[in-house]
């Protein structure tokens, strides 16, 4: 099937630093990427879609400018935490669904980040 | 928008029994229904999938129904075995690449051994 990839699978920070996630769809081109944040024991919570080329779409209650979104090319979008806190601590979840604006559009999920924020 | 529930919460089966995981949703032009599983400290994982055009659909011990005029649709494992313990999710939308899936609360599922 195919494969999204995510890195890094964990990352411990400081407070007021900043932190980058990188997801990649390995075997298909995205134009559209999926980032949602998941609580423990809790369901996935979407928190952007982000669109190749252009600016990411926000979810209610998620700020722009703490989680900055990148989708530079077909194959690649990154997450920025910035200024973290502990409060953003979290698994957050990348995902891709092939056949861009077509039929058969299967959503792959990356392996998910465990962000630390000490 | 569309709106998931899925039930129960958490399930506990007999390993070699079956398990049955149900999901309702509300919008009539989601047309696509795939189930992912979830392992500790891992993504999910796309188990099975179906659209809206078939009712039934089966793969190894894993089959999924769907009854687009009740608007649900639900996952069964049969002959379970003590990998298949995990959370699953159900997720609808459209089959649409640039669309969001909406998610099912998801089902923590316990085999014992």
């Amino acid at each position: 099937g195919a494969v999204v990839s995510q890195h890094p699978s964990r990352v411990i920070c400081k407070s007021g630093t900043s932190v980058k996630i990188e997801c990649r769809s390995l075997d298909f081109q995205a134009t559209t990427m999926f980032w949602y944040r998941q609580f423990p024991k809790k369901s996935l919570m979407l928190m952007a879609t982000s669109n190749e080329g252009s600016k990411a779409t926000y979810e209610q209650g998620v700020e722009k400018d703490k989680f900055l979104i990148n989708h530079a090319s077909l194959t690649l979008s990154t997450l920025t935490v910035t200024s973290a806190h502990p409060e953003d601590s979290s698994f957050y979840i990348c995902s891709a669904r092939r056949g861009q604006g077509a039929r058969l559009a299967e959503a792959f999920f990356g392996q998910g980040t465990r962000l630390t924020v000490v | 928008g569309e709106n998931v529930e899925q039930h129960p919460s958490t399930l506990s089966v007999q390993e070699g029994d079956s398990a049955v995981i149900k999901c309702t949703y509300s919008d009539s032009a989601s047309n696509y229904f795939p189930w992912y599983k979830q392992e500790l400290g891992k993504g999910p994982q796309l188990i099975i999938d179906i659209r809206s055009n078939v009712g039934e659909k089966k793969d190894q011990r894993i089959a999924v129904t769907l009854n687009k005029t009740a608007k649900h649709f639900s996952l069964h494992i049969t002959e379970t075995q003590p990998e298949d313990s995990a959370v699953y999710f159900c997720a609808a939308g459209r089959d649409f690449g640039n669309e969001k899936l909406t998610f099912g609360t998801g089902t923590r599922l316990t085999i014992i051994p």
